[in-house]
């Protein structure tokens, strides 16, 4: 069955700093790796993803890079703000039946971004 | 709807009790999908749901967990005879096209806790 490694479990950082989390996967779908955003009381968002032609992918100040041959992928937050603290979970397809797929998640990152 | 609602946002039951959980998925969206989510933990599979195919439902734990959906509307998951360990978080998703490579709307979830 198809799992997906994350790292680290929780994580903190001050304002302006890097976080940056991992994730690395065993077999997948297709090459498309998401990453969800996930505020207590909340359910999960999709916050950025990354396509299979691209080996990098920028939105704001999210970033995934993406190493196809090591089968890992990762999220950095650039300038990170107290509002960025929440837990984050990654995600890779994984088939389902047929021709469908589903997304298998990452056990989380709970980022605590302190002043 | 504007998102995906869930019902009960909360639902305490006793060990042994029936328990049903409601999604209303966003109107039109074609894939249903259910998730677990347990104190601190990942998000686990447990059902699929896309138009008219049979669901794939090999993320349900036991078979005390059933689901339904009819057509490409309401969701329900039942849980039987509910046991301690089936206290977490059940989250419910849609999209509006089946497969891992379109991005999961979200509802709040519902948190079950069994006593």
């Amino acid at each position: 069955q198809q799992q997906v490694k994350q790292s680290p479990q929780s994580l903190i950082v001050q304002k302006g700093g890097i976080p940056i989390i991992n994730c690395a996967y065993e077999n997948t779908a297709f090459d498309y790796f998401p990453w969800y955003q996930q505020f207590p009381g909340k359910g999960p968002a999709l916050l950025i993803a990354i396509r299979p032609d691209v080996s990098e992918k920028k939105e704001g100040r999210f970033t995934i890079s993406f190493n196809k041959s090591a089968k890992q992928f990762s999220l950095h937050i650039m300038d990170s703000q107290p509002g960025d603290s929440a837990t984050y979970f990654c995600a890779a397809p994984t088939f389902s039946t047929g021709t469908a797929s589903k997304l298998t998640f990452g056990t989380g990152t709970r980022l605590q971004v302190t002043l | 709807g504007a998102g995906v609602s869930q019902s009960p946002s909360n639902k305490v039951t006793e060990k042994g009790k029936d328990v049903e959980l409601r999604c209303d998925p966003i109107s039109g969206h074609t894939a249903l999908y259910w998730y677990r989510q347990r104190l601190g933990q990942g998000l686990e599979f447990l059902i699929y749901f896309q138009g008219n195919s049979a669901p794939d439902k090999s993320g349900l734990p036991s078979d005390r967990f059933s689901a339904e959906r009819t057509g490409e509307s309401v969701s329900t998951l039942t849980i039987q005879r509910t046991q301690q360990e089936d206290s977490a978080v059940y989250l419910c998703a849609s999209s509006d096209v089946g497969g891992a490579n379109y991005g999961y709307t979200f509802g709040s979830g519902t948190r079950l806790t069994v006593v």
